[in-house]
């Protein structure tokens, strides 16, 4: 089955100890988004990957970089995790073509990380 | 003001009630609205969405937007155990921009069906 993977599932750094979440997906979609999503909080976006199009929200800390090597793949860097930082990190994927204004995004299953 | 308003819950119903759940919205720009399922420890799922203006009905699952109050509504008949998780709901302009579609979501309603 086409699907967005999310590794690891749980994940536990230590303040400030450099930790990277791992994405996939085998649907071929050309744009891959990362979201934080906090407790009782609504997802937020932080930023996304048209095709190798970076495009940064203005309020995502410096502290949070992406790498797409590829379509399939895409890596969420967290430098120097701090507390706040402690929250579901949802990747997700759609297809834009350039003619249509809506593209669904399909979500991964997340990855919750915990900052000790 | 939040772009996005949505009652947190929790919301908990007996097993076949109707449930009703909503959100309000602040910017004109929303064009797209979508309705989310996020159970416990996993990521969104799409229920349904709606563009502009309307109602849209799928099984037992009817969305709702009206968009000069800017107010969206997903109801649910015949509510089902199952069905007891988090609803989000999301918004989205009309963008034809390079990047895909931003979407903006509520924080969530969080349900339980009681047998």
């Amino acid at each position: 089955d086409a699907m967005v993977i999310q590794n690891p599932r749980y994940q536990v750094t230590q303040f400030g100890k450099p930790v990277t979440l791992s994405c996939s997906q085998t649907l071929n979609h050309n744009v891959m988004y990362w979201y934080q999503q906090k407790s009782s909080q609504a997802p937020k976006l932080l930023f996304h990957y048209y095709d190798k199009d970076f495009n940064n929200e203005a309020d995502t800390p410096d502290n949070f970089q992406s790498r797409r090597p590829n379509t399939s793949f895409c890596f969420l860097d967290i430098r120097s995790p701090g507390l706040g930082d402690a929250a579901m990190y949802l990747c997700a994927t759609s297809r834009f073509s350039g003619r249509a204004t809506y593209n669904e995004q399909f979500f991964g299953p997340g990855t919750r990380l915990t900052v000790l | 003001q939040k772009e996005v308003e949505q009652d947190p819950g929790p919301l908990s119903v007996p097993e076949g009630a109707i449930v009703s759940l909503n959100c309000t919205y602040s910017n004109s720009a929303f064009q797209y609205f979508m309705w989310y399922r996020q159970y416990s420890r996993k990521g969104p799922e799409l229920l349904m969405y709606t563009y502009s203006s309307g109602n849209k009905e799928d099984g037992r699952f009817t969305a709702q937007v009206d968009k000069s109050s800017k107010y969206i509504s997903l109801f649910i008949r015949d509510s089902q155990p199952s069905d007891s998780a988090t609803y989000l709901c999301a918004m989205s302009p009309n963008i034809l921009t390079g990047g895909g579609n931003k979407l903006t979501f509520g924080t969530g309603t969080q349900l339980k069906v009681e047998l």
